[in-house]
C-alpha cells in the first residue's frame, strides 16, 4: 500500500504562532485528506484536499500532487487546536502517524 | 449533518470471547471501514466494504471478520479476543462517487480492553 509519513511528529506552540505540518505520500494518489482528532479521540475532517489549495478560516491546506506531499497551514494557533493531525492518502486512505500538537496559553 | 454512531463507547472483554462492534451512519454512505489505532502507530485498516455484502481486507485482517447485511450498518467481529487486539476501533463512512472516493466521516471510537 501507499506509505504516508507526517512530519514533525510533536509540536509545541505558543498561544498565537503559526505552524507548517507536512505530509509525504509515496505514489500518486487521488484522495488526500487531513483530519484533528480531539483529546476525546473523536475525528473531524478539515479538508479533503487531493490537489491544489484550500482555506477555512485559520486553516489552510495545500496539496502538490506530482511532488507527493501535502502541507497544512495553522495560522494564529489557539489552546482548542490542540490534538493529533493525521493525513490520509489512497483510495483505502492510508493514515501516517500523524503530528501531535501542543499550544500552550 | 453526518453521523456515525458505534455500539460502545468502553468494552471490557475476556481472551477467547467472541466480540462484536457495531457502527451505523445514516448518509447512505456506499463505502464503510474498520481502523484500529494504536499509539504510535496511527490509524490502520482493517476491512472495507464498498457495497451491501461486500468486503475487501485492509492492512491488518488478521483475526478480524467483517459483516455488512445493511447498506447502513457494518459490524466487526473478533473470533476469539485476545490481548493483543486491545485498541480503540474507529468506523468511518463516505460516499463512493465513481473514483475518487468523497471524504471520510468518523464514528467517536470504541476503546476496547482484552484482559
Amino acid at each position: 500500500g501507499i506509505q504516508v509519513e507526517q512530519s514533525p511528529p510533536d509540536l509545541i506552540l505558543q498561544e498565537g504562532a503559526n505552524s507548517t505540518l507536512r505530509c509525504n505520500f509515496s505514489d500518486s494518489v487521488n484522495n488526500l485528506q487531513w483530519f484533528h482528532q480531539n483529546p476525546w479521540g473523536q475525528l473531524i475532517n478539515l479538508f479533503y484536499i487531493p490537489s491544489g489549495t484550500k482555506q477555512n478560516g485559520r486553516l489552510s491546506a495545500t496539496t502538490v500532487a506530482t511532488e507527493r506531499y501535502s502541507l497544512l497551514y495553522i495560522s494564529s494557533s489557539q489552546t482548542t487546536d490542540s490534538g493529533v493531525y493525521f493525513c490520509a492518502a489512497g483510495n483505502q486512505f492510508y493514515f501516517g502517524t500523524g503530528t501531535s500538537l501542543t499550544v500552550i496559553p | 449533518d453526518v453521523k456515525v454512531t458505534q455500539s460502545s463507547r468502553y468494552l471490557v472483554k475476556r481472551t477467547g470471547e467472541k466480540v462484536f462492534l457495531e457502527c451505523v451512519q445514516d448518509m447512505d454512505h456506499e463505502n464503510m471501514f474498520w481502523y484500529r489505532q494504536d499509539p504510535g502507530l496511527g490509524l490502520r485498516l482493517i476491512y472495507f466494504s464498498y457495497d451491501v455484502k461486500m468486503k475487501e481486507k485492509g492492512d491488518i485482517p488478521e483475526g478480524y471478520s467483517v459483516s455488512r447485511e445493511k447498506k447502513e450498518r457494518f459490524s466487526l467481529i473478533l473470533e476469539s479476543a485476545s490481548t493483543n487486539q486491545t485498541s480503540m476501533y474507529l468506523c468511518a463512512s463516505s460516499f463512493l462517487a465513481g473514483e475518487p472516493q468523497e471524504t471520510q466521516y468518523f464514528g467517536p471510537g470504541t476503546r476496547l480492553l482484552v484482559l
